[in-house]
């Protein structure tokens, strides 16, 4: 069990928003620690996108945007394209176990 | 190119030792903390440990401790983990990744190096 809290999936129509949440607790994302999203391709290693709860990398699209409120955070991607059909992470620092921890990640399908 | 590349992974049994490690290139890797992940099949990502960019500050998930030891040769551009009593449950793909510090992002990953632990 993730010590953060992903929906397994969520999906939308090509165009259309979508979001997905992290939720965690006291010791990490309610703690004040900042939240990082990534973005995971079958087969390949997962690549940021989206750091310090609402800064993108250099060369992701702005239809990528963070947010962060109290014990939760929330990706929204908006005009959603098939590309963008595949896995996300949301990551914290969790004060309690001195490490890193991931959510369970949520899978995007585009309809 | 700023890059990183696992290697070391392999098939080995119950109780046995690997040893991975991160070469990495295109920046100052004595600049920036480390640490490695894992993701079992078809499972999530798991955070397995860290090392500060001088080495001084160490941290374990309970998953490894006392049994995985994570180091760095900042000399060498290299980052290590040697896995002692390895169980099946350690089989993944074992990635490293770099920190500008504790709150930031892991903005540079290897491709992963595969772990089976089975008889």
């Amino acid at each position: 069990q993730s010590e953060l809290t992903q929906p397994p999936s969520v999906s939308g129509a090509p165009g259309q928003r979508v979001t997905i949440s992290c939720t965690g607790g006291s010791s990490n994302i309610g703690a004040g620690h900042d939240v990082h999203w990534y973005q995971q391709l079958p087969g390949t290693a997962p690549k940021l996108l989206m750091y310090r709860n609402s800064n993108r990398p250099s060369g992701v699209p702005d239809r990528f945007s963070g947010s962060k409120s109290g014990t939760s955070a929330s990706l929204a991607i908006t005009g959603l394209q098939a590309e963008d059909e595949t896995d996300y992470y949301c990551q914290s620092y969790d004060s309690s176990l001195n490490g890193w921890v991931f959510g369970g990640g949520t899978k995007l399908t585009v309809l | 190119q700023e890059q990183l590349v696992e290697s070391g992974g392999g098939l080995v049994k119950p109780g046995g030792s690997l040893r991975l490690s991160c070469a990495a290139s295109g920046f100052t890797f004595s600049d920036y903390y480390m640490s490695w992940m894992r993701q079992a099949p078809g499972k999530g990502l798991e955070w397995i440990s860290y090392i500060s960019s001088s080495g001084n500050t160490i941290y374990y998930a309970d998953s490894v401790k006392g049994r995985f030891t994570i180091s760095r040769d900042n000399a060498k551009n290299s980052l290590y983990l040697p896995m002692n009593s390895l169980r099946a449950e350690d089989t993944a793909v074992y990635y490293c990744a770099r920190m500008e510090d504790e709150e930031s992002g892991m903005d540079v990953w290897g491709q992963g190096t595969t772990v089976i632990v089975s008889s």
